[in-house]
C-alpha cells in the first residue's frame, strides 16, 4: 500500500532563506506527483505537477524534483517570503488501481519570519 | 472563472440529521472528487467520479452517498450524520483521471 511521508512536520525559517521541503513515497510505481499549498482555513492550491517521466518542474521561485527510484521528491523555495507561510502537501497517483486515489502526505507547516 | 465552488461553507448538524453538500466546477473537467480532512489523518478520498454518469468508492465511503448530477455538479449526501463525520470536506476536479486536481474552499461540518 502506497504511503507518503513528509518530514519535517513543521519548519520555521527567516525571510530570504532558500529552503527544501521533502516528500517520500514507498511504492515507486507512480503516475505523477503533485505539490499543493494550503493556507489556514482554506482549500488546497495546486503548485506543481510532475509526471513520472519528468525529473523536475519549475514555477517562479518554486522548483520540484522527482527521483522515482529512491521514492523521493523535493520542493525548493528560493528567497522565501512571509507570504510563503502555509502548509505544503505532496500527493501521488499510482499506476494501476483506482484512477481516483490520490495519496496525500500529512504536510509540512512552513513559517517564514520577517 | 470561479473554478470549484462548494456550498455551504459551514454547517452544524445534530446526530441523525441528513444533509447534502454541493459542488460545482466551471472548468469542463471530466473527473470530480470528494475528500475529508481530519487532524492527524490528512486528506482521504470518500468518492470520486471519473466521468459523468460514473461514481466509485474511495478509501472512506461508509456513511456517504454521491450523485454526479451532470458534468458540472457532484454532490455528497450524509443520510444519518454521526459525530465521526465531523470534518472539513473538500471537492476537487481534474480534466482527466489522475490529472492535476483543483480544489474548492471546503465545507466545515460539525455533528453534535
Amino acid at each position: 500500500k502506497q504511503e507518503v511521508t513528509q518530514i519535517p512536520a513543521a519548519l520555521s525559517v527567516p525571510e530570504g532563506e532558500n529552503l527544501v521541503l521533502n516528500c517520500s513515497f514507498t511504492d515507486s510505481a507512480i503516475y505523477n506527483l503533485q505539490w499543493f499549498r494550503q493556507d489556514p482555513g482554506k482549500g488546497l492550491t495546486s503548485l506543481l505537477l510532475i509526471q513520472s517521466s519528468q525529473r523536475e518542474q519549475t514555477s517562479g521561485r518554486l522548483n520540484a524534483s522527482l527521483d522515482k527510484s529512491s521514492g523521493r521528491s523535493t520542493l525548493y523555495i528560493a528567497a522565501s517570503q512571509p507570504g510563503d507561510s502555509a502548509t505544503y502537501l505532496c500527493a501521488v497517483f499510482n499506476y494501476g488501481g483506482s484512477q481516483g486515489n490520490l495519496i496525500f502526505g500529512k504536510g509540512t507547516k512552513l513559517s517564514v519570519k520577517p | 472563472n470561479a473554478g470549484v465552488t462548494q456550498t455551504p461553507k459551514f454547517q452544524v448538524l445534530k446526530t441523525g440529521q441528513s444533509m447534502t453538500l454541493q459542488c460545482a466546477q466551471d472548468m469542463n473537467h471530466n473527473s470530480m472528487y470528494w475528500y475529508r480532512q481530519d487532524p492527524g489523518m490528512g486528506l482521504r478520498l470518500i468518492y470520486y467520479s471519473a466521468s459523468e454518469g460514473t461514481t466509485d468508492k474511495g478509501e472512506v465511503p461508509n456513511g456517504y452517498n454521491v450523485s454526479r448530477l451532470n458534468k458540472r455538479e457532484f454532490s455528497l449526501r450524509l443520510e444519518s450524520a454521526a459525530p465521526s463525520q465531523t470534518s472539513v470536506y473538500f471537492c476537487a476536479s481534474s480534466e482527466v483521471g489522475r490529472g492535476e486536481q483543483y480544489f474548492g474552499p471546503g465545507t466545515r461540518l460539525t455533528v453534535t
